[in-house]
């Protein structure tokens, strides 16, 4: 049963400190896509790659926040550094494009930052 | 900027009750019309997707429907039970691979 996988699942670091969420797409989907879940907005878009090139991360503070996919199999969201206003939950996905395909979304990880 | 806007914000339901709620959207620059189901502590697991006008789509107890010429979907459950509670979204997908959601509907259902 292919799924998205992402650690850790849980994370508290105290503010300033660099965070780093890893997320393992399904194998052949060739879109990953970062987002953050708040109370405020919902599901908001952080960045997106198809076929490891970052096509859109205008969703992301580029201050602190960087997303890369080193390769394929692995897509990672790094926050350096850390501010209490960034404690979310982290959800990527992953799909196939271009097409109509629905998006498959990790279990996420949930950031405290104290 | 696309808006994806649901209604209501959120519904509590009697058991063995039918409901539907409502997703609008612009229907200029349309590709496809997502559905999502997102219980309460888990990720959103996809329901429907659907592009064409007119399209209705159907799983259990749970069907949809799309007019893109007006822009707007709904989403329809017959006879809810306690464990379709959660938050329904709906996201559209306009030229690119990017998906825009509303807010959701976050549906209680009591027994």
């Amino acid at each position: 049963d292919a799924r998205v996988t992402q650690t850790p699942r849980h994370k508290v670091t105290e503010m300033g400190q660099e965070v780093t969420m890893r997320c393992q797409p399904i194998l052949g989907h060739n879109t990953v896509f970062w987002y953050r879940q708040t109370m405020m907005q919902g599901l908001e878009l952080l960045a997106y790659f198809r076929n490891r090139a970052p096509l859109d991360d205008s969703g992301m503070p580029k201050d602190r926040f960087s997303a890369e996919m080193p390769d394929a199999t692995l897509a990672t969201l790094k926050i350096q550094p850390s501010e209490p206003r960034d404690s979310a939950v982290y959800f990527c996905a992953s799909g196939l494009a271009p097409g109509q395909s629905e998006q498959y979304f990790g279990p996420g990880t949930r950031l405290t930052v104290t | 900027i696309l808006n994806v806007e649901q209604s209501p914000q959120s519904l509590h339901v009697q058991e063995g009750d039918s409901t539907n709620f409502t997703c609008s959207f612009p229907s200029s620059n349309f590709y496809a019309l997502h559905w999502y189901r997102w219980e309460t502590a888990k990720s959103p697991e996809a329901l429907f997707v659907m592009t064409l006008n007119g399209d209705e789509k159907k799983k259990g107890r749970i069907s949809a429907t799309l007019n893109t010429k007006e822009g707007y979907s709904y989403l329809y459950i017959k006879g809810s039970q306690p464990e379709d509670s959660a938050t329904y979204l709906c996201a559209l997908r306009g030229d690119t691979d990017k998906l825009i959601f509303g807010t959701g509907t976050r549906l209680q259902v009591f027994p």
